[in-house]
């Protein structure tokens, strides 16, 4: 496709539950970023990738938050153990290699934990 | 560490009022700074940027200008439309990659 491509994008889950939510980046770009969107805040950094190399993942919140990208192109957040604060947009987003490229971003996926 | 503080919204105006969304920042170094837009039902997109000090950034009648001595990005329009109702993140990077660190963003309603 032409943008970035997130699945699903609406989640509900119970309290407890894992989730995996997919992002597939614009093909070829070598930078795909996670970011964590609570309600009426700005987007904040979970995760970067060059490739498949996960090069920075200070944002993460907790261990239970999980992040790969296995061949350098779709990658997968998972959320083991849901708690309710987990809910937000999940962001994802992709640029070119180098520094000064367009990030272009995906629609997000909303998780709600019920 | 880096930060952005944006105004509060809602902003709230009439079609063709002149607009300002007031952002400053706090970083090491010297950050690029960008605008970006969130409209109803969509995804982030970029609306300008400026990469250093003084540059002005501009996009479909929006505008900022990189102040450094004022550390702000202030994002202004002329005469805004109903269209233009969305969401305004402003944004800095810094650092070796393209990490951005995001304001709270600030809600625009303009009514005919």
């Amino acid at each position: 496709g032409a943008g970035v491509s997130q699945s699903p994008r609406y989640k509900v889950a119970k309290r407890g539950q894992d989730v995996a939510l997919r992002c597939d980046p614009i093909s070829g770009h070598v930078s795909l970023f996670w970011y964590q969107q609570a309600l009426g805040q700005g987007p904040e950094f979970l995760t970067y990738f060059q490739n498949e190399a996960q090069l920075d993942k200070s944002g993460l919140p907790s261990d239970r938050f999980f992040a790969e990208r296995p061949e350098g192109s779709v990658s997968t957040l998972k959320i083991q153990r849901t708690q309710q604060e987990d809910s937000a947009v999940y962001l994802c987003a992709s640029s070119e290699e180098g520094e000064g490229n367009t990030i272009y971003f995906g629609e997000g996926s909303w998780l709600t934990v019920v | 560490g880096d930060s952005v503080t944006q105004m509060e919204g809602p902003v709230t105006l009439s079609e063709e009022a002149f607009l300002t969304i007031n952002c400053t920042y706090t970083a090491t170094g010297y950050p690029s700074l960008f605008w970006y837009v969130q409209y109803p039902g969509e995804g982030l997109q970029l609306l300008l940027k400026a990469t250093k000090a003084d540059d002005k950034g501009s996009n479909k009648g929006f505008e900022a200008t990189y102040r450094k001595e004022t550390t702000s990005f202030h994002l202004e329009k002329g005469s805004v439309q109903v269209s233009d109702s969305a969401v305004y993140f402003c944004a800095l990077k810094s650092g070796g990659y393209n990490k951005l660190i995001f304001g709270a963003g600030t809600r625009l309603a303009v009514h005919p």
